[in-house]
């Protein structure tokens, strides 16, 4: 059974810096990994989408990569700004395309 | 615009009154699934669709129903609400394809007493 989880469960950090989140699985046979956001009592808004052949996906600031081998994903997000306070979700879809397995997030909170 | 609708966003209701959320995408997905996300638990689902009149069981179906008459269409049935199905439920839709992206509803926050 798929599971995945994210390190830190929580981060504070002063505007302006540079951060990591990361993202393990157990099964590496996986259709592709997304990134979500969630603000409070929001619904979720996709960030990036990285297929299983691929090693990482750019857009803005925000940088994913995929080592699938090893079950891991890190979110890498460049000059932290408070608007990016929110959890942030890595979810990965199985071979079957049936299913998003969730990890239980990352609260980031970027302080100005 | 493309998106995914949820209707209601809020609702408080009593054990045992039937209720239905609808939810509806204009993207022509094939595939539509929902979710519940509870403190501590994450996000699971609850029952998926692949395409019209094809349904099929998540992780936590017990106590719902679902059905997928209409391509874009996915309600949520709760024929008998307990308190703990008191919970944040979101709708998701995508296409086929390792480049396709999961698109969310706005969630409905239920809450049965």
């Amino acid at each position: 059974k798929q599971e995945v989880t994210q390190i830190p469960a929580a981060l504070s950090v002063p505007e302006g810096e540079n951060l990591v989140l990361n993202c393990s699985f157990t099964d590496s046979a996986i259709y592709n990994l997304q990134w979500f956001r969630q603000d409070p009592g929001k619904g979720l808004t996709s960030l990036l989408l990285i297929q299983s052949s691929q090693r990482e996906q750019t857009s803005g600031r925000l940088n994913a990569s995929l080592d699938k081998s090893s079950g891991r994903s890190t979110l890498y997000i460049a000059a932290s700004q408070p608007g990016d306070s929110a959890t942030y979700l890595c979810a990965v879809r199985d071979l079957y395309g049936n299913k998003l397995v969730f990890g239980a997030g990352t609260i980031l909170r970027v302080k100005s | 615009e493309a998106q995914v609708t949820q209707n209601p966003r809020y609702l408080i209701t009593v054990t045992g009154k039937k209720l239905t959320v609808t939810c509806s995408q204009n993207m022509n997905h094939e595939y539509m699934s929902w979710y519940r996300q509870d403190p501590g638990l994450g996000l699971r689902q609850i029952y998926y669709s692949m395409n019209v009149e094809v349904t099929d069981k998540g992780d936590v179906p017990e106590g719902y129903k679902v059905s997928r008459k209409e391509k874009r269409n996915f309600p949520l049935i709760l024929e008998s609400p307990s308190p703990n199905q008191t919970s944040l439920y979101f709708c998701a839709s995508s296409s086929y394809g390792q480049n396709t992206e999961a698109f969310f509803g706005q969630g409905t926050r239920l809450t049965v007493v």
